[in-house]
């Protein structure tokens, strides 16, 4: 079945440093969906892509979705410490389900 | 809107008793789903409903654990006996069917329930 990976599973960050998780589908996904959660909370949804190529932002942090739609990633520009937490990823599995790549759990070093 | 609100918060238990877990989904949002979470196995999908009705449930782990969905504002996750290795964070989560074929449900998640089995 449609597995998501993830990439790397942690990240230490400087702070004021950008860096970037990435993505990857073993199948083309129709979309594809970013979530955070903090330490000790519950996934929140971030953002969602659609169309091939399609690069959305939210103020320092910039999804991407790959030509293929097989492929994304999340940059984050100079990094706070609010960025704290771990960010996945899920690909639509069947009309309903979503599959959840293993996160990329981010620090932030002060 | 209150989000999706699940109950307790915190459970602490001990081995062979009885666990359930309450949730309650995001008025008007006809999927709902259990997820199980831990650091060994991350974030895994027991079982969801549509429309109350049971059609996945292939993630429940084995008989022990069982999930009702009596009405569109409730759900149960029950767990009998508990053992100590269902001690995870359990999340409810609830999503608004899709109208555009290929654009896929965004899913709300509740503040999810601690269970420690001791």
């Amino acid at each position: 079945g449609q597995q998501v990976m993830q990439i790397p599973q942690y990240q230490h960050v400087q702070e004021g440093e950008d860096f970037t998780t990435y993505c990857n589908s073993s199948t083309t996904l129709s979309n594809i969906q970013w979530y955070k959660q903090r330490p000790g909370g519950h996934p929140v949804f971030l953002i969602q892509l659609v169309k091939s190529g399609e690069v959305k932002k939210q103020k320092r942090l910039t999804f991407q979705f790959g030509e293929a739609k097989k492929n994304s990633s999340l940059h984050i520009t100079a990094t706070q410490t609010t960025d704290v937490g771990t960010y996945f990823c899920a690909g639509p599995r069947g009309d309903y389900k979503l599959s959840f790549g293993a996160g990329t759990t981010v620090t932030v070093r002060a | 809107d209150a989000g999706v609100i699940q109950s307790p918060r915190h459970e602490v238990t001990e081995m062979g008793q009885e666990v359930t877990l309450r949730c309650k989904p995001i008025s008007g949002h006809n999927s709902l789903f259990w997820y199980r979470q831990t650091m060994m196995r991350g974030l895994e999908l027991l079982i969801y409903f549509n429309n109350n009705v049971p059609i996945d449930d292939s993630g429940m782990p084995e008989d022990r654990f069982s999930a009702k969905m009596p009405n569109a504002s409730f759900s149960t996750l029950k767990i009998q006996p508990s053992e100590p290795r269902d001690s995870a964070v359990y999340f409810c989560a609830s999503s608004l069917r899709a109208l555009l074929a290929g654009v896929g449900e965004t899913q709300y998640f509740g503040p999810g329930t601690r269970l420690l089995v001791l």
